[in-house]
């Protein structure tokens, strides 16, 4: 049964420290994508990857890192420098050159 | 620029039809998408239309007019199930990558 997963559903953290957001994909897809969404506005793209070892910036990417290691797994770390990290996560895959994202249930980030 | 527009609600009767617009002006474009979104979940594919005119899926059908940047959602036999945001994002490319932009969603009431 081939998916995405992000975990966990509900996150929170206190102001200043760093968090990881897990997403795992076993689609065998390519590329993998971090959108932020806000209440009233539309998602927004922090990160990409097309393949393995193989980043590049979005949209909103500061305060944010990634990294993608293994073609399955493209985890999001939102530094204490993002300065408004309260936010709904969502991460999506893609076969490279195929027009459809798929996306994962996301993960929803309060920060105190 | 990107620019997206679509309605931010819209409220329609079980058994309707209702019709949700979306205009653009983009620095390129591929493509346009329609997504379904229930509260604090993952989008959901509906569309994607290249080509101008109507492309039918069931209940749901999406237009599009490249010389107009304009496309509309059309649902039919609106169903209870049917309340959720509707994302209308065009595809278009960056630096080789197929990437995508995002309205801020049309959130559809359907009311018995």
């Amino acid at each position: 049964d081939g998916g995405i997963t992000q975990s966990p559903k509900y996150l929170f953290r206190k102001e200043g420290q760093n968090v990881t957001l897990s997403c795992e994909q076993n689609l065998n897809h390519d590329a993998m994508y971090w959108y932020r969404q806000d209440p009233g506005q539309g998602l927004r793209l922090i990160y990409y990857s097309q393949i393995v070892n193989d980043f590049q910036k979005g949209d909103i990417a500061e305060g944010y890192s990634v990294s993608r290691e293994k073609k399955e797994s493209f985890p999001l770390t939102v530094t204490s420098a993002q300065k408004n990290p309260t936010a709904f996560y969502l991460c999506a895959s893609s076969i490279r050159g195929e027009h459809e994202q798929f996306f994962g249930p996301g993960t929803r980030l309060t920060v105190l | 620029g990107q620019n997206i527009d679509q309605p931010t609600e819209m409220t329609a009767t079980e058994g309707a039809i209702v019709q949700i617009n979306c205009t653009y002006q983009t620095s390129g474009f591929n493509g346009l998408f329609w997504y379904q979104q229930h509260a604090g979940e993952a989008p959901t594919f509906l569309s994607y239309n290249v080509l101008d005119g109507l492309e039918e899926k069931g209940r749901f059908s999406s237009f599009l007019s490249r010389s107009k940047g304009y496309s509309y959602l059309l649902l039919k036999e609106l169903q209870m199930k049917d309340s959720a945001s509707y994302l209308c994002a065009v595809e278009g490319v960056d630096t080789g990558f197929q990437k995508l932009v995002f309205g801020t969603g049309t959130r559809l009431l359907v009311s018995p």
